[in-house]
């Protein structure tokens, strides 16, 4: 069975260009959730949907955060502008429901210079 | 406080010991809970997941619930040096809010 898949695996890219992270779910799952880990905060949630709907975005944080899900197998995470700060290692998630245990991707390194 | 405490360790013991990791935590309202293993530059994969106060066994893996004295543990048995790597614990709320513990760095000395 196909995991959760991310893309793109690494990128860098220069302060104040639009980074777009993809994720695509496992299949029959109806959660989705984005997170954002680094050596000195650890794994942070920024923000997770539920049946498409975004459920809790308190994580996200800043404007410059931006997550979409347009259908069940699809969701975005765009930082615009980015900075330097935003460097770090992006999982997205998905459950079968929000009380299941989440399944991850191997993550975008985002490089910001 | 965190709602969720772990020793970031690092945790090192010798090819074959027992290793003990845990968590602590102080809501009384999580009723799930979850033990994940990440390798460096690799998302965390799920090892154990349980609901309920008791022992759930898997190969060499052993998750432990104590709702009472708000304590989980994972317990492996047999250590290899492919199990080192990151243990994360994580719980969930009556209200699907979910919780990770910060990791504990665990390394098997071949």
């Amino acid at each position: 069975d196909a995991g959760v898949i991310q893309s793109p695996r690494h990128e860098v890219t220069e302060m104040g260009q639009e980074v777009t992270l993809r994720c695509k779910p496992i299949s029959g799952h109806n959660s989705l959730f984005w997170y954002r880990q680094t050596m000195m905060r650890g794994l942070e949630l920024l923000i997770y949907f539920n049946n498409n709907v975004p459920i809790d975005d308190s994580g996200m944080p800043e404007d410059r955060f931006s997550a979409k899900m347009p259908n069940a197998s699809f969701s975005t995470l765009k930082i615009q502008p980015s900075e330097p700060r935003d460097s770090a290692v992006y999982f997205c998630a998905s459950s079968q429901d929000l009380n299941q245990p989440q399944h991850f991707g191997d993550g975008t390194r985002l490089s910001i210079l | 406080q965190k709602e969720v405490e772990q020793d970031p360790g690092p945790l090192s013991v010798p090819e074959g010991a027992i290793v003990s990791l845990n968590c602590t935590y102080s809501n009384s309202a999580f009723q799930y809970f979850m033990w994940y293993r990440q390798y460096s530059r690799k998302g965390p994969e799920l090892l154990m997941y349980t609901y309920s106060s008791g022992n759930k066994e898997d190969g060499r893996f052993t998750a432990q619930v104590d709702k009472s004295s708000k304590y989980i543990s994972l317990f492996i048995r047999d250590s290899q040096p492919s199990d080192s790597a990151t243990y994360l614990c994580a719980m969930i709320d009556s209200n699907y809010q979910l919780i990770w513990g910060a990791g504990t760095k665990l390394i098997i000395k071949p």
